[in-house]
């Protein structure tokens, strides 16, 4: 079974400074898809940023960036010039590419941002 | 609608009550999801419609929870004579196509149930 570990319950960052989440996986399958969810305190989980595994191309969204470490099944974000409105839960997240699986989640990151 | 909505948004029950958690998706998406989210912990799957057939319910983690999705569009999850351990937010996703593909999943803000 694929599981997603988060080894960070909680992080902070300075306004305006660069932090980075950690996320490793596991997982036998060779084509997946990766994401970063971002849930605030109003619950809606709202997706930042996603990465298909057969491209090699770390994916960028504005200042949202990933670092994909395939062979060693890491997914780190990284979140440039933090605003006091990044603070919330960040979530790693996999799925296969085939078969009807749904998405597996890691624990999550807490993170606060400070003025 | 413009989103996926879910109510009511909060639920304070009293244990062996039964619960009803209705998720509306967003219109014309074909795949639904329901995922329970504990304190502190990430989402886990609960189960898993395209259009009104159930896929995948092996999530439930137990038959007093039971859901359905009729007409293939507004979802219902039921759990029966509620323990505490039901406590937990109930987050409802909807997707456009199914399972292949990235179809991105936009879920809805969630039912915190509270059993008491």
């Amino acid at each position: 079974a694929q599981t997603v570990t988060q080894s960070q319950p909680e992080m902070s960052v300075q306004e305006a400074e660069t932090v980075t989440l950690s996320c490793t996986y596991d997982t036998s399958e060779s084509d997946y898809y990766l994401f970063w969810y971002k849930q605030p305190p109003s619950r809606q989980m709202i997706l930042v940023i996603r990465q298909e595994a057969y491209k090699q191309q770390n994916a960028t969204e504005n200042r949202f960036s990933v670092n994909f470490q395939k062979a060693a099944k890491s997914f780190s974000l990284k979140i440039s010039d933090s605003q006091l409105g990044d603070a919330a839960m960040y979530f790693c997240a996999y799925r296969t590419k085939s078969g009807n699986t749904p998405l597996v989640f890691g624990k999550g990151t807490r993170l606060s941002v400070i003025a | 609608g413009a989103g996926v909505s879910q109510s009511p948004r909060y639920k304070v029950a009293k244990r062996g009550q039964d619960v009803a958690l209705r998720c509306d998706p967003i219109s014309g998406h074909v795949s639904l999801f329901w995922y329970q989210q504990a304190l502190g912990q990430g989402p886990e799957f609960l189960t898993y419609f395209q259009n009104e057939a159930q896929l995948d319910k092996s999530g439930l983690p137990s038959d007093r929870f039971f859901a359905e999705r009729p007409e293939g569009s507004v979802s219902t999850l039921k759990i029966q004579r509620t323990q505490q351990e039901d406590s937990a937010v109930y987050l409802c996703a909807s997707s456009l196509t199914g399972l292949t593909g990235a179809n991105v999943l936009t879920f809805g803000a969630g039912s915190r149930l509270t059993v008491l």
